[in-house]
């Protein structure tokens, strides 16, 4: 079965203080592994999709990276407006089109 | 462009009624639209899967009488929540999956509908 596991549940950051959120997945062939942002009572907001080991994506402050077990999500000098859930999800080999996601990360970051 | 709309965005009815949740791509045409369901401080768990023109595919302990799904254009997806009980109560939130965006994986989110059961 596949599983997808998010941490820390939780995180609380000051501004200007970068970190990272981990997703780590075991799954019978990756078809891709994607970042979600969610704001409080708003659907998912697509961030990146990764592919494959190696792969790094950036869009602004954030920063997406895959190996084979996990990806990461670097925040770079976080504003407050980064403060949100964000999710990882995945999309496996079985041919299920839909995509099982993490438990997420909420992140505040405090002026 | 890849919008997807929700609506009702939220909707509080009585126990023993049904209520409907829309679902619509706005600017693509989606072959493929996913249901699924949030509670609070969790994360989204997936309902069924609907494609345009045929049954859809429930996931394992979701009713699929209660929870009846109509794709019936490439625009659009409807959930209906049939003698709706408190525990029902929840954040539906429908993706949609373009045509053309297949072997990009990509899926779009709509803003969700928030269903309160009394």
């Amino acid at each position: 079965e596949d599983q997808v596991t998010q941490s820390p549940e939780a995180l609380r950051l000051q501004e200007g203080e970068s970190s990272s959120l981990n997703c780590s997945y075991t799954v019978s062939g990756l078809r891709g592994l994607f970042w979600y942002r969610q704001d409080p009572g708003k659907g998912p907001e697509f961030l990146f999709t990764l592919y494959s080991a190696g792969e790094e994506k950036e869009k602004e402050r954030l920063k997406a990276t895959l190996t084979k077990k996990e990806s990461f999500l670097h925040i770079t000098a976080p504003k407050p407006e980064d403060s949100a859930t964000y999710l990882c999800a995945v999309r496996t080999d079985t041919g299920r089109r839909a995509l099982t996601f993490g438990s997420g990360t909420r992140l505040q970051v405090q002026p | 462009g890849a919008v997807v709309s929700q609506h009702p965005s939220w909707v509080i009815c009585k126990s023993g009624t049904s209520v409907k949740i829309e679902c619509r791509s706005l600017d693509f045409q989606a072959t493929t639209m996913f249901w699924y369901r949030q509670f609070p401080k969790q994360s989204l768990m997936l309902m069924a899967t609907s494609n345009e023109g045929s049954k859809a595919t429930y996931e394992q302990g979701v009713e699929k009488d209660k929870f009846l799904i109509n794709h019936a254009s490439l625009t659009l997806s409807t959930l209906t929540v049939t003698s709706a009980h408190p525990e029902d109560s929840s954040f539906y939130i429908c993706s949609a999956s373009a045509a053309e965006r297949v072997k990009h994986n990509e899926q779009f989110f709509g803003p969700g509908t928030r269903l309160t059961v009394l």
